[in-house]
């Protein structure tokens, strides 16, 4: 069975400073994707950032990186020059390749504040 | 914006009622997901569907159905309403969600709210 790990349920940041979010997986699927939302108060669910399980070299899209370790199973999240904006509700997320769908498994979420 | 669009935005109803969430794809996206985000189970996988047929069912009541119509828009019938069907739920997309293809992003709807009283 697929499982998401998410172990920080919440997480304060000074403005301006890096933090990482972790998320550590598991699947026996060769292959497989793993992806961040973020959730704001407001409740939508934004697609920040995927991984492949056989890129080579970790995403980035902005601020936004992912620090991808496949032998350690883990796909943490790293939001650098943290802005008040940034405060919400983090899922990590993975898709495998195996059954007949692409339905995604979610972990538990880690609520991140920003402090100014 | 994600280019997903969910009506209505809040459902306030009550037990034993039933009601329609209705969901409109992205442009061109050939899957339509539903999920449950409720407070004690987290984030569940509903249901699927790929290009009309159903493609996959995760953790769906079955008081709960869904359908989607030939313009690819989507619907999640609720009948028979509990207390704990009151839950936020999306509507998400993909281009395609075949199997196999793990490199689908997902984009999500802003959600509805449902309220069951």
């Amino acid at each position: 069975a697929q499982k998401i790990t998410q172990t920080q349920p919440g997480m304060f940041v000074q403005e301006k400073e890096a933090v990482t979010l972790d998320c550590t997986y598991d699947t026996s699927d060769q292959s497989y994707g793993l992806f961040w939302y973020k959730q704001p108060s407001s409740g939508e669910m934004i697609f920040l950032i995927y991984q492949g399980s056989y890129d080579e070299q970790n995403a980035t899209e902005g601020r936004y990186s992912l620090n991808f370790q496949k032998a350690r199973k883990s796909a943490n999240l790293v939001i650098s020059a943290s802005q008040l904006g940034d405060s919400a509700m983090y899922f990590c997320a993975m898709r495998g390749s195996s059954g007949n769908t692409g339905k995604l498994i979610f972990g538990q979420g880690t609520t991140l504040q920003v402090k100014p | 914006d994600s280019g997903v669009t969910q009506t209505p935005k809040h459902l306030i109803t009550a037990t034993g009622q039933r009601v329609t969430l209705r969901c409109s794809p992205r442009s061109g996206d050939l899957s339509v997901y539903w999920y449950q985000q409720s407070l004690d189970q987290g984030l569940q996988f509903l249901i699927q569907y790929y290009n009309g047929e159903e493609r996959a069912k995760g953790n769906i009541l079955e008081r709960f159905s869904a359908q989607q119509f030939p313009d690819l828009h989507s619907e999640l019938n609720l009948s028979s309403l509990e207390l704990g069907d009151s839950a936020l739920y999306f509507c998400a997309s993909s281009a395609l969600g075949v199997a196999g293809i793990y490199t689908d992003t997902q984009y999500f709807g802003p959600g509805t709210r449902l309220t069951v009283l």
